[in-house]
């Protein structure tokens, strides 16, 4: 069955200091993989995505994430984070090949991240 | 592009009512996808329609719950006899038929009392 597993529900960091999320997937196929942010109350925002090629994808507010095969992971990661990046933050998997081109996206359970000052 | 809109942005009803919602997803997208996220949870999948076909309905789409997305463009979530297990956030999405491009509206939030 298909999963994603986000092992740390809350994280707190320091302004600053850097950061790693932590995403594990289970898919049968090739996985498309996502990162979202998500303020209080608010939509979903695109961070970054992986599809294929380069197995370390930049994303917008200077995040970047690391298809492992191996490992089923996608780690976000950050090298010094801002008080505005507290939020909560999802990793999902997509359904975008062969048959299962559905674009249906399975999310993990979120970790919220608190930045102490 | 103005985005997806999502319409209301909060919603509170009496339990046993009926309740619509409106997502317009972006003019050129032709999947529509429905989403709940309860408090804690990460979204998870509705239905999906490419242009007005309904192709997939998740299993937590019980008979109350009915979309629409009349000549493929803007959908309604209709949820029926509404329990108090409705709550939750309900967020729409949309995409070009060939992937990336997968934006959310920004919600609606159904509370039942």
């Amino acid at each position: 069955a298909q999963s994603v597993t986000q092992p740390d529900i809350h994280i707190t960091v320091s302004e600053g200091a850097s950061l790693e999320l932590r995403c594990n997937y289970s898919y049968g196929a090739t996985p498309y993989l996502f990162w979202y942010v998500q303020s209080p109350g608010q939509g979903l925002q695109l961070l970054l995505k992986y599809f294929s090629g380069d197995t370390l994808v930049q994303g917008i507010k200077g995040f970047e994430a690391e298809f492992k095969r191996s490992q089923s992971s996608f780690n976000l990661r950050k090298p010094s984070v801002h008080w505005s990046d507290a939020a909560e933050y999802f990793c999902a998997v997509g359904a975008f090949s062969g048959s299962s081109n559905t674009g249906k996206l399975i999310f993990g359970q979120g970790t919220t991240l608190q930045v102490k000052p | 592009d103005t985005g997806v809109s999502q319409d209301p942005r909060h919603k509170i009803t009496k339990r046993g009512q009926n309740v619509t919602f409106r997502c317009d997803p972006i003019s050129e997208h032709n999947r529509l996808y429905w989403y709940r996220q309860t408090l804690g949870q990460g979204p998870e999948f509705l239905t999906y329609f490419q242009n007005e076909a309904q192709l997939e309905k998740s299993r937590l789409l019980s008979d109350r719950f009915s979309a629409e997305r009349p000549k493929g463009s803007f959908s309604t979530l209709e949820i029926q006899r509404t329990e108090q297990g409705d709550s939750a956030m309900y967020l729409c999405a949309s995409s070009p038929r060939t992937f990336p491009g997968y934006t959310f509206g920004s919600g609606t939030r159904l509370t039942v009392v």
